[in-house]
């Protein structure tokens, strides 16, 4: 089946600094989505990027579908960015849907 | 607008109980459904996903069950928890293929 992985699984900034987080996926895809989950939380969807640049305020994604790989990069952290980011995939047609593990984004003061 | 609601919020159950969960959207005419299940600290997983009214697909086999008795609901469910059950338990809607939306999701706490 298909795999997802993310890195880094954690990432440690401070206020102010850029994030650059990673998703690499096993086959192709045809949806790939990009999550924030709060810590306990529910998911609130970021970005929906199946190839290209998109760009959403401080957010931009940028996918290869070529090269399986996908970016989510969020420009002048907020401390209310910490929490966990999730990429994810499907195929038009197929409702199976992966996720990757998770990038743990903590952002200090 | 679109709603997804979740109930209940949380609920703390004995082992070999029953258990229901349940899932409801508004504001969208038949929608694809799907139910996730996060252990606390662990990887998202799809466990079942409804693409009409009374047919439900397994992902994943949990010792679950899922039902879709409504164009707008989908339940969760077991006649036997266990232990592992334990975790977050997600809701989701998408127009097939497309961006998927979540619902506020139930912790589960099996003791």
């Amino acid at each position: 089946g298909q795999q997802v992985q993310q890195s880094p699984a954690s990432l440690v900034l401070q206020e102010g600094e850029n994030a650059e987080l990673q998703c690499n996926f096993s086959s192709t895809a045809t949806q790939l989505q990009w999550f924030y989950q709060s810590p306990g939380g529910s998911l609130v969807s970021l970005l929906s990027n199946p190839s290209g640049t998109k760009h959403t305020g401080r957010l931009t994604s940028t996918t290869v579908t070529k090269e399986r790989r996908s970016s989510l990069h969020i420009s002048s952290s907020q401390t209310t960015d910490s929490g966990t980011y999730l990429c994810a995939i499907n195929n038009y047609g197929n409702e199976k849907i992966t996720f990757g593990a998770g990038t743990k984004l903590t952002i200090k003061p | 607008a679109q709603t997804i609601h979740q109930w209940p919020v949380a609920e703390i159950k004995a082992v070999g109980s029953p258990l229901s969960l349940g899932c409801t959207i508004k504001g969208k005419s038949s929608p694809n459904l799907y139910w996730y299940w996060q252990a606390t600290g662990g990887t998202l997983q799809q466990l079942f996903y409804s693409i009409t009214v009374g047919q439900v697909e397994s992902v994943v086999q949990l010792n679950l069950s899922a039902s879709r008795p409504k164009d707008d609901q989908f339940i969760l469910s077991t006649e036997k928890l266990l232990l592992s059950h334990s975790g977050f338990y997600l809701c989701a809607w998408s127009r097939g293929g497309e961006e998927q939306y979540f619902g506020p999701g139930t912790r589960l706490t099996v003791l």
